[in-house]
C-alpha cells in the first residue's frame, strides 16, 4: 500500500476553516484518496474521498493537488465537534478486499 | 449512531478467562470486520469476513478466534490472552468488499486483561 505523511497535530480556533495536509508522493493511478476521522471515544467515521478531482460533501472539501501527490483536507468552518484525529488513508479500488490501512493521523485540536 | 453496534462496551478479564465480544450492523451490509487498536498504536485490520466467509486474517494469534454466523453479526471469542491484548477492539461493516465503499464503525469495547 502506497503511504501518506501527515503532520502529528494541529490547532485551529472555533469557527475559522482548517487546512489538513497529507502527502502521499508514491500514489498510484488506482488508488482512491479517503479520509476518515475519530472523534474522542468513538469509531473512525467516513469523512470524504476522490480521485483526481476536488470534492466537497456535507462534511468537508477535499483539495487535491495536480499531480495527485498531496492533498488537503479542508473543515470550513471548525467547531469544537470537529476535535478528532483525522486519518489520511490511500485505497487501491482494483484491490479486492476492501482494506483500510490507518497511519497515526494529525490531532485537531480546536480552541474556542 | 452509526448502525453498527458493540458489546460489552467495556470488559475486564483474567489471562484464564475466555469471553466473547459481539457487533451488530442493522445497515444490511455483507462485509464486517475487526480492527484492533492499542495506546498510541495506529488501527490493525485483524479480521475480513465476507458474506458470513472469513477472506483475511492478518497473523492474528490464534487466542482471538471470530466467528460470522450470519452477514449481521460478528463475534471474537477471546481466550487466555495477554495483558498486551488490552486495546479497544473496533467493529466495522461496508456495503460489500469489492470497489470502495466506505466502512461504518462501532463505538469499540475497550478490554483489559488482567
Amino acid at each position: 500500500d502506497a503511504k501518506t505523511t501527515q503532520p502529528n497535530s494541529m490547532e485551529s480556533n472555533e469557527e475559522e476553516p482548517v487546512h489538513l495536509p497529507c502527502n502521499h508522493s508514491t500514489i498510484s493511478g488506482t488508488d482512491y484518496i479517503h479520509w476518515y476521522r475519530q472523534l474522542p471515544s468513538q469509531g473512525p467515521e467516513y469523512v470524504i474521498h476522490g480521485l483526481t478531482s476536488n470534492v466537497n460533501n456535507r462534511m468537508a472539501s477535499l483539495a487535491i493537488a495536480e499531480d495527485r501527490k498531496s492533498s488537503t483536507l479542508i473543515l470550513h468552518r471548525a467547531t469544537l465537534r470537529d476535535a478528532a484525529v483525522y486519518y489520511c488513508i490511500l485505497r487501491d479500488v482494483e484491490e479486492y478486499g476492501n482494506k483500510l490501512v490507518f497511519g497515526a493521523g494529525t490531532i485537531l485540536r480546536v480552541k474556542s | 449512531e452509526t448502525g453498527v453496534t458493540q458489546t460489552p462496551r467495556h470488559l475486564v478479564m483474567g489471562m484464564t478467562n475466555k469471553k466473547s465480544l459481539k457487533c451488530e450492523q442493522h445497515l444490511g451490509h455483507n462485509a464486517m470486520y475487526w480492527y484492533k487498536q492499542s495506546a498510541k498504536k495506529p488501527l490493525e485490520l485483524m479480521f475480513v469476513y465476507s458474506l458470513e466467509e472469513r477472506v483475511e486474517n492478518n497473523s492474528v494469534p490464534s487466542r482471538f478466534s471470530p466467528e460470522c454466523p450470519n452477514s449481521s453479526h460478528l463475534f471474537l471469542h477471546l481466550h487466555t490472552l495477554q495483558p498486551e491484548d488490552s486495546a479497544l477492539y473496533l467493529c466495522a461493516s461496508s456495503q460489500t468488499l469489492g470497489g470502495w465503499y466506505e466502512q461504518y464503525f462501532g463505538p469499540g469495547t475497550r478490554l483489559t486483561v488482567t
